[in-house]
């Protein structure tokens, strides 16, 4: 089956730094990745739509410019949390569509990224 | 807007207990219907997939029916076992290509 794989599983960086987290389809090309995001106890919320060549399209609530999306190719998507602070401590999730070999509707997910910031 | 409700909560039954997790969504306009599984601390693992023209799907001891008209999905588990035991996440998919809307899930424990 097709796998999307993340990295890193786990960081933990102090406040104020970037942290960047890659998105890949490992078997398959993308066109379009989406990022959740899940605090503890709740459930997956939609942060944003990451089509490939394109700028993100970001739920409401999410700001743009601190969540940066780059889909640059068919096979990676990256999210980078700029200048991190304890509340965007959290597990954030990928997804990926294929393309071919499956029904199209059928959303990969990936392994999930723990972040915490001091 | 969509919103999706999982009940109960949570769960706890003894092994080899057959059960029903309920899920309800408020559009029934959906275009497929999703169960997963979550371990604590871990990502998603796809059980069951149900197009909307579908009204149930089956693997193994998992059974997932779908009631578009009045909104409900069931997962029913069969002769439920302790490696059972992890958050089962309803999710809908309201258009093809589109993101999922998830419930907040059910915390099933099966104690032997």
């Amino acid at each position: 089956g097709a796998v999307v794989s993340q990295h890193p599983s786990r960081v933990i960086c102090k406040s104020g730094t970037s942290v960047k987290i890659e998105c890949r389809s490992l078997d398959f090309q993308a066109t379009t990745m989406f990022w959740y995001r899940q605090f503890p106890k709740q459930s997956l919320m939609l942060m944003a739509t990451s089509n490939e060549g394109s700028k993100a399209t970001y739920e409401q609530g999410v700001e743009k410019d601190k969540f940066l999306i780059n889909h640059a190719s068919l096979t990676l998507s990256t999210l980078t949390v700029t200048s991190a602070h304890p509340e965007d401590s959290s597990f954030y999730i990928c997804s990926a569509m294929t393309l071919a070999g499956g029904p199209m509707e059928t959303q990969y997910f990936g392994p999930g990224t723990r972040l915490l910031v001091l | 807007k969509q919103e999706v409700t999982q009940i109960p909560a949570a769960l706890s039954v003894p092994e080899g207990e057959n059960l029903v997790l309920n899920c309800s969504f408020t559009d029934s306009a959906i275009y497929n219907l999703q169960w997963f599984r979550q371990d604590p601390g871990k990502g998603l693992t796809s059980l069951l997939l149900i197009q909307s023209s579908q009204r149930e799907q089956t693997s193994g001891r998992l059974n997932a029916s779908l009631d578009k008209s009045s909104g409900r999905s069931t997962l029913y588990i069969a002769a439920s076992q302790p490696g059972d035991s992890a958050t089962y996440l309803c999710a809908v998919g309201n258009m093809a290509g589109t993101a999922l809307i998830f419930g907040k899930g059910t915390t099933l424990s099966v104690s032997s």
